[in-house]
C-alpha cells in the first residue's frame, strides 16, 4: 500500500538554527499537507501544496511539493522554542479511493 | 469559522464497556475522518464518511463503527473497549471541491483511556 517515509525521526537544535525535515513516496500525490501537533492537541495545519513544483511559505516555515509528486520538504527557519512539537507530514491521492496518509513524524526539540 | 469540535475531551472506561465520540465538522464541511493515535503508532486511519456515507475505511476490527448524520456531524463508536484501545482520537473535516478529502483539519482530540 501506500506509505510517506518522513525524516529524520527527531531532531535537536539550537535556537536560531534552521531546521528541514521531509517526506518521500514510491506513490504519487495530489495534495501534500504539513501539520504541527503539540501535546494532547490535534495537528494543526501549517501549509498546504496542491501543484508539483509549488513553494509556499508561511512566516518563518516554507514547504515545496516535489516535481515527481512523490516528494515534499518542510524548512523552519531561525527556529524559537515555540517550535517545539511533533511535524507531520501527509499526502492526499484520488488514485485508488481518496486517501489521505500520514508520515510517522519528526519530533523537534529546540533548545534555548 | 469555528474549527472543528470533539466531544468529550476526556473519557475513562473499563474494558468490556463501551464508548461512543462525537465529532463536529467546520460548518460547510461534508468529509469528516477519524484517526487513533497512539505514542508507538502514529496516525492510525479509521474511517471517512461523506454525505452520510462510509467512503473509505481502514484496518480496524468491527468493533470500531461510525456514522454520519445530515448535518456532517459525525459519532465513531467503539464496542467491547480493550486495554489497547486507550489512545487519543482525532477527527478531521474536509471542505467540498479538489476532489474531496484533500485539506484535513483536525480538531483537538478526545483522550480515551481504558482501564
Amino acid at each position: 500500500g501506500q506509505q510517506l517515509n518522513q525524516s529524520p525521526q527527531s531532531m535537536f537544535i539550537q535556537e536560531g538554527e534552521d531546521v528541514s525535515m521531509n517526506c518521500t513516496s514510491s506513490s504519487i500525490f495530489n495534495t501534500w499537507l504539513w501539520y504541527k501537533q503539540d501535546p494532547g492537541e490535534g495537528p494543526v495545519l501549517l501549509i498546504a501544496l496542491y501543484k508539483a513544483g509549488e513553494l509556499t511559505s508561511n512566516g518563518r516555515l516554507t514547504a515545496q511539493f516535489g516535481i515527481t509528486r512523490k516528494d515534499s520538504f518542510l524548512n523552519i527557519s531561525a527556529s524559537i522554542p515555540s517550535d517545539v512539537g511533533i511535524y507531520f507530514c501527509a499526502g492526499f491521492s484520488n488514485t485508488g479511493g481518496f486517501k489521505t496518509i500520514f508520515g510517522a513524524g519528526t519530533r523537534l526539540f529546540v533548545k534555548a | 469559522k469555528a474549527g472543528v469540535t470533539q466531544t468529550p475531551r476526556y473519557l475513562i472506561k473499563t474494558r468490556g464497556q463501551q464508548v461512543t465520540l462525537s465529532c463536529s465538522p467546520i460548518s460547510g464541511h461534508r468529509s469528516v475522518s477519524w484517526y487513533q493515535q497512539t505514542p508507538g503508532q502514529g496516525l492510525q486511519f479509521l474511517f471517512e464518511y461523506f454525505s452520510e456515507t462510509q467512503r473509505n475505511k481502514g484496518n480496524f476490527p468491527g468493533r470500531f463503527s461510525g456514522r454520519q448524520f445530515s448535518n456532517s456531524r459525525s459519532e465513531m463508536n467503539v464496542s467491547t473497549l480493550e486495554l489497547g484501545d486507550s489512545a487519543l482520537y482525532l477527527c478531521a473535516s474536509s471542505p467540498e471541491g479538489r476532489g474531496g478529502q484533500e485539506t484535513q483539519y483536525f480538531g483537538p482530540g478526545t483522550r480515551l483511556l481504558v482501564l
